[in-house]
């Protein structure tokens, strides 16, 4: 059971670089989640989407975009990294938005 | 707007205490209460969850009753082991949002 596949595991980047990190899904969920993760602190709602098509601003989105072409797949865009952006990033998805999420193993990105 | 508010860590037991992570959530209506748990190195995983007030979540040991009038969510565990060592975040579903609390980390020692 492969659930949420998320790549790459880890990365560096400099300032000023852009880079996607990849989220695939195999459930067929409807509603899947960018968080991020920093230090110390609880998860921050970056992005979400509720269905193909269909995304929408979380508490976190400055620095970031998203796309949602498939049901599968929700890549989150770095456009412009800034050291703001080290952290830990988890995809994560669920049918019907009822709060059961599954997490993939994380992306745990750093800007130098 | 929907908060969750945990209590700081590190909570640190030796193995076969009572555990309890105090969890308090501020919401408009009765949302949907949840516990999840983060092993090193891992996502995050669902522990347990309650639907409606007065509702116990429980699994592997570990439970939380939903208490609407004192707006709590507490986790317990009659007996820790090591391998309960994680962090722990209380959760509640905010429209099509999961909002998560700070976590605490637990740590348990032989």
């Amino acid at each position: 059971n492969a659930g949420v596949t998320q790549t790459p595991k880890f990365r560096i980047l400099k300032i000023g670089q852009s880079m996607t990190l990849q989220c695939a899904q195999d459930m067929n969920h409807n509603y899947m989640y960018w968080y991020r993760q920093d230090p110390g602190m609880g998860l921050k709602l970056i992005y979400y989407s509720v269905g193909a098509g269909i995304t929408d601003k979380g508490e976190v989105p400055n620095g970031y975009n998203v796309s949602r072409s498939t049901t599968e797949d929700f890549p989150l865009r770095l456009e412009l990294a800034a050291p703001s952006q080290t952290s830990v990033y988890f995809c994560a998805s669920t049918h019907d938005g009822t709060g059961e999420l599954f997490f993939g193993e994380g992306s745990r990105l750093t800007v130098l | 707007g929907n908060s969750v508010t945990q209590m700081e860590g590190p909570v640190t037991l030796s193995e076969e205490a009572f555990l309890t992570i105090n969890c308090t959530y501020t919401a408009t209506g009765y949302p949907s209460l949840f516990w999840y748990v983060q092993y090193p190195g891992e996502g995050l995983q669902l522990l347990l969850k309650a639907t409606k007030a007065d509702d116990k979540g429980s699994n592997k040991g570990f439970e939380a009753t939903y208490r609407k009038e004192t707006t709590s969510f507490h986790l317990e565990k009659g007996s820790v082991q090591v391998s309960d060592s994680a962090v722990y975040f209380c959760a509640l579903r905010g429209g099509d949002k999961l909002i998560f609390g700070t976590g605490t980390r637990l740590q348990v020692f032989p």
